[in-house]
């Protein structure tokens, strides 16, 4: 693939409702990256991964929020007993390792939690 | 808590004005990147500057790290209605977190 892609690209969901949300690295990229954009800010780190593991989850805000990549390709974001205040574009990012490194962005998933 | 201030947050000038955008923190970044974000889009990375008192330039655009690693700038000569974006700054730490903290942004539109 050219680049990281993110399905859907939109959700809406009811609060209370559990979501699912994928990222595609770029092919070969060891680490990868989610973060959460509410409108009018930047990016805030959720977690990282290098390789299958979660090498800093420091950024997820509680544990409504896990996050996987069981074969060190594809990710979930997983939230349950979504509230309002989830409602953002999460966004993914991929890069080949090594700091500092170029990190390069999914479009996002932008999710409604109503 | 690390923190990153961009300023100003909104910016609407004339084209072949000039610009600066400025990103100051108390904490120390092993590296600072500047992103451009497009509506619909992720953020593309423009510059990555490690060193202190480091200074960058592509093309029309001049990048600076300060002295102390904890501030940085960027510097647009003679905007173009193409710049027009949301600028962004992220610092990077050293040890085995990739994670990226960011400013809060500048909306930059440049009028024709």
């Amino acid at each position: 693939g050219a680049g990281v892609s993110q399905t859907p690209s939109n959700k809406v969901t009811e609060k209370g409702k559990y979501v699912e949300l994928r990222c595609d690295p770029i092919s070969g990229h060891t680490a990868l990256y989610w973060y959460r954009q509410s409108l009018g800010q930047g990016p805030e780190f959720l977690i990282y991964f290098q390789g299958t593991g979660a090498a800093d989850d420091s950024g997820l805000p509680n544990d409504r929020f896990f996050a996987v990549r069981p074969e060190g390709s594809v990710s979930t974001l997983k939230i349950q007993r979504t509230e309002r205040g989830d409602s953002a574009v999460y966004l993914c990012a991929s890069s080949s390792g090594g700091l500092p490194d170029t990190q390069y962005f999914g479009p996002g998933t932008r999710l409604t939690v109503l | 808590t690390q923190l990153l201030e961009q300023s100003p947050q909104f910016l609407s000038i004339q084209e072949g004005e000039n610009l600066t955008v400025y990103c100051n923190s108390s904490s120390v970044f092993s590296s600072l990147q500047w992103y451009r974000q497009e509506p619909g889009e992720g953020p593309v990375l423009l510059v990555t500057v490690v060193t202190g008192g480091e200074v960058k330039k592509l093309k029309r655009l001049t990048f600076q790290f300060g002295d102390a690693r904890k501030d940085s700038s960027l510097h647009i000569t003679a905007a173009q209605p193409g710049d027009t974006g949301l600028y962004l700054c992220a610092g990077g730490f050293s040890g085995n977190t990739g994670k990226l903290i960011f400013g809060q942004g500048t909306t930059l539109q440049v009028k024709p």
